[in-house]
């Protein structure tokens, strides 16, 4: 079955510092990742997505995420977050279908001015 | 704004009570996903339609239904309400069904009581 960990639930960091969010995954084949971010009363929102090729993965507002097949992670990095990054973050593991995916439990983001 | 729409956006409703939800896809997809987000289990992935027809299913009740019209919006309803149904529901739709971006819709928060 598969499976998705997020470490750690709430993540505080200063405005301006790098960030990384962890995520590991379980899955039986090639999966698919993705990073999702929901803001508070949204829905979600797709960040970045790995399927093949190149392990560093580039997205939208400034975010990137690694896939390392031998520890099964795929973590979310930004060099510098901005007030407007905090929010709660999900990342997903899915196979060919994408609606079965399955999400980890979230991290939530605070930024410290 | 992802162009995926939700209503109601706020439900209260009573135990034993049936609702219906609605989402309209964004113009041009053919896949619907609805999904429940709930403090106690997360994002689950609830079920599919693409074109019409069910394309997936996860850890939908059998209380719950679903359907895809022929102008592409779906309806999700929920019967024989219970207190543990309480939860944020999203509607994502995307252009086909295998792994394309899934744009997410604002949810609907339902309250059972």
């Amino acid at each position: 079955a598969q499976s998705v960990t997020q470490p750690d639930i709430h993540i505080t960091v200063s405005e301006g510092a790098s960030l990384e969010l962890r995520c590991n995954y379980s899955y039986g084949a090639t999966p698919y990742l993705f990073w999702y971010v929901q803001s508070p009363g949204q829905g979600l929102q797709l960040l970045l997505k790995y399927f093949s090729g190149d392990t560093l993965v580039q997205g939208i507002k400034g975010f990137e995420a690694e896939f390392k097949r031998s520890q099964s992670s795929f973590n979310l990095r930004k060099p510098s977050v901005h007030w407007s990054d905090a929010a709660e973050y999900f990342c997903a593991v899915g196979g060919t279908n994408a609606g079965k995916s399955t999400f980890g439990d979230g991290t939530t983001l605070t930024v410290k001015p | 704004d992802s162009g995926v729409t939700q209503t109601p956006k706020h439900l209260i409703t009573a135990t034993g009570q049936r609702v219906t939800l609605r989402c309209s896809p964004r113009s041009g997809d053919l896949s619907v996903y609805w999904y429940q987000q709930s403090l106690d289990q997360g994002l689950q992935f609830l079920i599919q339609y693409y074109n019409g027809e069910e394309r997936a299913k996860g850890n939908i009740l059998e209380r719950f239904s679903a359907q895809q019209f022929p102008d592409l919006h779906s309806e999700l309803n929920l019967s024989s309400l219970e207190l543990g149904d309480s939860a944020l529901y999203f509607c994502a739709s995307s252009l086909g069904g295998r792994q394309e971006t899934q744009y997410f819709g604002p949810g609907t928060r339902l309250l059972v009581l």
